[in-house]
């Protein structure tokens, strides 16, 4: 089966930038997970989409991000504006019952 | 305190030895457990869930014990691939099994 995708690998952009990270889940997964992941510590979870539904944002800076899941497939996070401590690896993963399967994630790189 | 806290590391072992990761959590709640396996610049990959009774898988096996909250994971005789950032992660009920994970042990075998 098709893993999770996810895009861009990478993105560089300078603080108070706007970024968007997309990921689009295995098929027939109800259950959509974006993870922050900084350097050194384990994956924090930012949001869980159940279809297209808000089931977990408790942990989402709302004032800068927000993450979207119009049909319940695809999602889009955002950033707007980056800050300097938003540098790390954006995991999107996806999971029909257990266990998680994590995207290739985007590296973000705020300077 | 951390929800879901492990040993320190790096872990640097010579090929062949036996290494034993713990790691320990604090929310009763708590009611599935895994060990997920992160390559460096990689994702998050599942290594093994850990039952109650225990559960082994080749030179793998781990532990849980409900009462401690604690997790273990054992590698017997490791080999040069076993060199990975070993993660522990705990599912939550009652917040609709919401993954918490720790911040993740690196394991370094070397020749």
């Amino acid at each position: 089966e098709a893993g999770v995708a996810q895009s861009p690998r990478y993105k560089i952009i300078e603080k108070r930038q706007s970024v968007a990270f997309w990921c689009n889940p295995i098929s027939g997964h109800a259950t959509l997970y974006w993870y922050q992941q900084i350097l050194g510590q384990g994956p924090k979870l930012l949001i869980q989409f159940q279809n297209n539904g808000v089931v977990d944002d408790s942990q989402l800076p709302k004032d800068r991000f927000s993450a979207e899941r119009l049909k319940g497939v695809d999602s889009t996070l955002k950033i707007q504006p980056a800050k300097l401590e938003d540098s790390a690896v954006y995991l999107c993963a996806s999971s029909f019952d257990s266990p998680l399967h994590f995207g290739n994630g985007t590296r973000l790189t705020v300077t | 305190r951390k929800e879901v806290e492990q040993d320190p590391g790096p872990f640097n072992v010579p090929e062949g030895a036996t290494v034993a990761f713990n790691c320990t959590y604090s929310n009763s709640a708590s009611q599935s457990f895994f060990w997920y396996r992160q390559d460096c610049r990689k994702e998050p990959k599942l290594l093994m869930s850990v039952y109650s009774s225990g559960n082994e898988d080749g030179r793998f096996t781990a532990q849980l014990n409900r009462a401690s909250q604690y997790i273990s994971l054992l590698i017997r005789d490791s080999k040069l691939s076993d060199s990975a950032t070993y993660l522990c992660v705990v599912s939550l009920y009652n917040q609709g099994g919401k993954l918490i994970f720790g911040q993740g042990t690196e394991l370094s075998v070397k020749p």
